[in-house]
Order: structure tokens, then C-alpha cells, then sequence
């Protein structure tokens, strides 16, 4: 029973380069959501994708940073031309189609370290 | 969503109960207050959620007065492998709601 898998685990890129993270999610969850947390902060929303579709990207900044969560295979978090400001963990977290009771209500994986040279 | 506030710090020793208390004077009815725990280089993770009066699970209890106002998680006997943030969320309890985290509360267990 696997969790939620994030890949890669650690990420180092230079300026202006491109940044791929991926999720997968729990088996039987179709709701995936990205968080960024920076050192001693707590984890901040960035977006919430269903299959193939954005609900909610209020948390995203509006440029360079895209996400999507295709029919088939694990949801990307893609940061464009990235700054050294890019530099924190993100974490991808899953929950199912319905929260039975007792159920939590999300999964969280164990982040991609993004560090920006 | 609710706003919460929570001790930065908290110190314990090892076999201790520890207690921490979280704050969200402007609850909503239909709101739920979830605990996570997180260590470093992990994600968090779930420890117990509840909606009023006294939640008890394998791993904590959770108590929430009738205003509903203020929360307290309880580690029983704690040991060294709790030490971790504890962070107490507010908020809808459908898996499809975005969470939102305040800064948590660093727990160090000393033996």
C-alpha cells in the first residue's frame, strides 16, 4: 500500500534553468495538492488539481510556475527559469474521491528539496 | 479559513504528558480541528482530528471545549522520537479543502 511517492527526492539546478517535480499519489485518490515550505515555515498551498483539471491555483505564483495532473501518470509541479528565491522543499499531498469517517484528509509525501545554485 | 495560534516551542522529557494548546477564536461551524506532526526531511502526518469534546486515538487525544474555540493535543508519555513540529489546522473536513499551516509548534524531547 504504497503513499505518496515524490520524485526526485533532492533537485539542484542553476538560474534560469528548469525544475520538474513529480507526484504520485495514492492509489484510489484522484485530488493532488503542491505545498512549498520554506526552513522554519509551515507549508504554504500553492494548487489543488483533480484529473486533468486545475480547481484551485491561488496559492501559485502567476509566472513560471505551472502545474498539471494528467489522465495517466503522476502530476508535475514545473518551474520555469528558476531564482534563487525557488529554493524549499515541496511536498505533493493525495485524498480520496470521499473522506469516510475517521479517514485523514490528506497524505502528504516527503517533499523535493529544490535548491537553486 | 480559521487562523490558529500555537506555542513556538514546547520542552519535554522523556515519559512525560505533553499538552499543546492551539487557538482559533474564529472557528467555523462547520469546521473540523486536525493535528499533523512532521520531522525533518519528512512530510507531515496526520495524528488525529476532531470536531468537539474529546477525541482519543492509538496515538493522541485531542480535547475541544464546548466553545470550540481553543484545542489541546495530548502525547501521553512521550519519548525521544516526538520530537517533531505539531501543527493544528482549521477548517472543512472534505479531503478538498486546501490546508493551511501556521508556523506549528517545535516539540523537543529531552532524555
Amino acid at each position: 500500500n504504497a503513499g505518496v511517492m515524490q520524485n526526485p527526492r533532492h533537485l539542484v539546478r542553476r538560474r534560469g534553468q528548469e525544475a520538474r517535480l513529480r507526484c504520485s499519489p495514492m492509489k484510489g485518490h484522484s485530488h493532488v495538492y503542491w505545498y512549498r515550505q520554506l526552513p522554519e515555515e509551515g507549508l504554504k498551498f500553492m494548487v489543488y488539481l483533480q484529473k486533468e483539471n486545475i480547481i484551485d491555483e491561488s496559492g501559485m505564483p502567476k509566472e513560471r510556475f505551472s502545474a498539471e495532473f494528467p489522465k495517466e501518470g503522476p502530476s508535475i509541479l514545473r518551474i520555469q527559469q528558476v531564482v534563487r528565491g525557488d529554493s524549499a522543499a515541496y511536498f505533493c499531498a493525495s485524498s480520496p474521491q470521499r473522506i469516510d469517517r475517521g479517514n485523514q484528509p490528506q497524505h502528504f509525501g516527503d517533499g523535493t528539496r529544490l535548491s537553486i545554485l | 479559513l480559521a487562523k490558529t495560534t500555537q506555542p513556538i516551542s514546547m520542552d519535554s522529557y522523556e515519559g512525560q504528558e505533553v499538552n499543546i494548546t492551539c487557538s482559533h477564536n474564529n472557528i467555523a461551524t462547520n469546521d473540523y480541528i486536525t493535528w499533523y506532526q512532521q520531522f525533518p526531511s519528512q512530510g507531515p502526518r496526520f495524528i488525529i482530528q476532531g470536531y468537539k469534546t474529546k477525541v482519543t486515538n492509538e496515538v493522541a487525544s485531542l480535547f475541544i471545549p464546548a466553545d470550540r474555540k481553543s484545542s489541546t493535543l495530548s502525547l501521553p508519555r512521550v519519548s525521544l522520537s516526538d520530537t517533531a513540529v505539531y501543527y493544528c489546522l482549521v477548517g472543512a473536513r472534505k479531503g478538498t479543502d486546501k490546508l493551511i499551516f501556521g508556523t506549528g509548534t517545535r516539540l523537543q524531547v529531552f532524555p
